[in-house]
């Protein structure tokens, strides 16, 4: 059974730092993980994914990279503003389609970048 | 380009009473997904639908069923609700066999 574990739960920074949000997951055979981003009470945005033959992703400020073998991902926030703050997801799909093909989820890390 | 899109909002229902969200998925995407996210946590996945069928279920109750419709859309119905039940209901679209998913916004269900 596939689990993912973000740690720390959350996380204060002051603006401008750029930080790393780690994410672990038990099962390396994965097909793609994916980086969210929820605001409060909100829907989840996707930020980027990378695919199991992937080493990393970027967009913006965003990168993200993947180490299967040792399951473990990261995303990297590049000089953080305060409208970088809110809560990450990241999910781990273990098959394109049928049956695991579902997101599986970690609890997320609260993220809030002080002006 | 629509993304995916939920209704209700929000609702507020009575424990024992039954309550049907709708989502409509991205323009293009013909897989459906469910998920509840209780306060604090991450999303749960509570099932999948294709071709109008269940194709995955989550660990969840027979009080949750849905249905797919021909034009994709999907409906999530929870009968006999309890307090337990009150979380945000997030609505996810993708092509079988594509890369990644797109979500909705969400509803808000509140038991009292």
């Amino acid at each position: 059974k596939q689990e993912v574990t973000q740690i720390p739960a959350a996380l204060s920074v002051p603006e401008g730092e750029n930080l790393v949000l780690n994410c672990s997951f038990t099962d390396s055979a994965i097909y793609n993980l994916q980086w969210f981003r929820q605001d409060p009470g909100k829907g989840l945005t996707s930020l980027l994914l990378i695919q199991s033959s992937q080493r990393e992703q970027t967009s913006g400020r965003l990168n993200a990279s993947l180490d299967k073998s040792s399951g473990r991902s990261t995303l990297y926030i590049a000089a953080s503003q305060p409208g970088d703050s809110a809560t990450y997801l990241c999910a781990v799909r273990s098959f394109p389609t049928g049956a695991n093909s579902k997101l599986t989820f970690g609890k997320g890390i609260t993220l809030s970048v002080r002006p | 380009d629509a993304g995916v899109t939920q209704s209700p909002t929000h609702l507020i229902k009575t424990r024992g009473q039954q309550v049907t969200l709708r989502c409509s998925p991205k323009s293009g995407h013909d897989t459906v997904s469910w998920y509840q996210q209780a306060l604090g946590q991450g999303p749960q996945f509570i099932f999948q639908y294709y071709e109008e069928e269940e194709r995955q279920r989550g660990n969840f109750p027979d009080r949750f069923s849905g249905h797919q419709f021909p034009n994709y859309s999907s409906e999530l119905n929870v009968n006999a609700l309890l307090l337990g039940d009150s979380a945000l209901y997030l609505c996810a679209s993708s092509l079988v066999a594509s890369y990644g998913y797109t979500f909705g916004s969400g509803t808000r269900l509140t038991v009292v």
